[in-house]
């Protein structure tokens, strides 16, 4: 059974400063790993989707990187900004593309 | 595309009674997913669609869930006699394809409370 965890659970820096969230996966075998935003109370706003074949995926600040064969993947946010604030999500598909199986999220307070 | 729309938002329901959620995916989405959450967590698997066909569903779905698409529009959500365990956040999400290579589309959920 795939388990996907996060780390860290919370993170607070203050505006401007670059960070990485951590992703980590149990079964290499997956179709693609997804990045999503989640704002308190919201459904969840798809960010950067990698496929198995990639390596990494660029979107304006952020830059996700997938390293299969170790079960890892991570988002990079350049120059971190107040908006920003909100629950990152990360999530895996299962090899037939039918399943994603999410991580617990990392909160991620940025203060002006 | 007006999204993802899931009604109601809020439901209070007393243990025992019986509750059912809407979703109400975008209109040309032939994959609709249903998803619990509970507070801290990620969203976990309950069950998916494609057109009318329900293809999967997790462990999670015990006996008293049940979900429906029926034409392959619109979906709801049955839980028969809820337990307080059932309090969560429902999320419903559609996309154009499967394998989860179109983006995923989350409704703004459906938070559940059982007293």
């Amino acid at each position: 059974k795939q388990e996907v965890t996060q780390i860290p659970a919370a993170l607070s820096v203050p505006e401007g400063e670059n960070l990485v969230l951590n992703c980590s996966f149990t079964d290499s075998a997956i179709y693609n790993l997804q990045w999503f935003r989640q704002d308190p109370g919201k459904g969840l706003t798809s960010l950067l989707l990698i496929q198995s074949s990639q390596r990494e995926q660029t979107s304006g600040r952020l830059n996700a990187s997938l390293d299969k064969s170790s079960g890892r993947s991570t988002l990079y946010i350049a120059a971190s900004q107040p908006g920003d604030s909100a629950t990152y999500l990360c999530a895996v598909a299962d090899n037939a593309g039918n399943m994603l199986t999410f991580g617990g999220g990392t909160r991620l307070m940025v203060k002006p | 595309d007006t999204g993802v729309s899931q009604n109601p938002r809020h439901k209070i329901t007393k243990r025992g009674q019986n509750v059912t959620f809407r979703c109400d995916p975008i209109s040309e989405h032939n994959r609709l997913y249903w998803y619990r959450q509970t507070l801290g967590q990620g969203p976990e698997f309950l069950t998916y669609f494609q057109n009318e066909a329900q293809l999967e569903k997790s462990r999670l779905l015990s006996d008293r869930f049940s979900a429906e698409r029926p034409k392959g529009s619109f979906s709801t959500l049955e839980i028969q006699r809820t337990e307080q365990g059932d309090s969560a956040m429902y999320l419903c999400a559609s996309s154009l394809t499967g394998g989860f290579s179109s983006p995923l589309h989350f409704g703004n959920g459906t938070r559940l409370t059982v007293t």
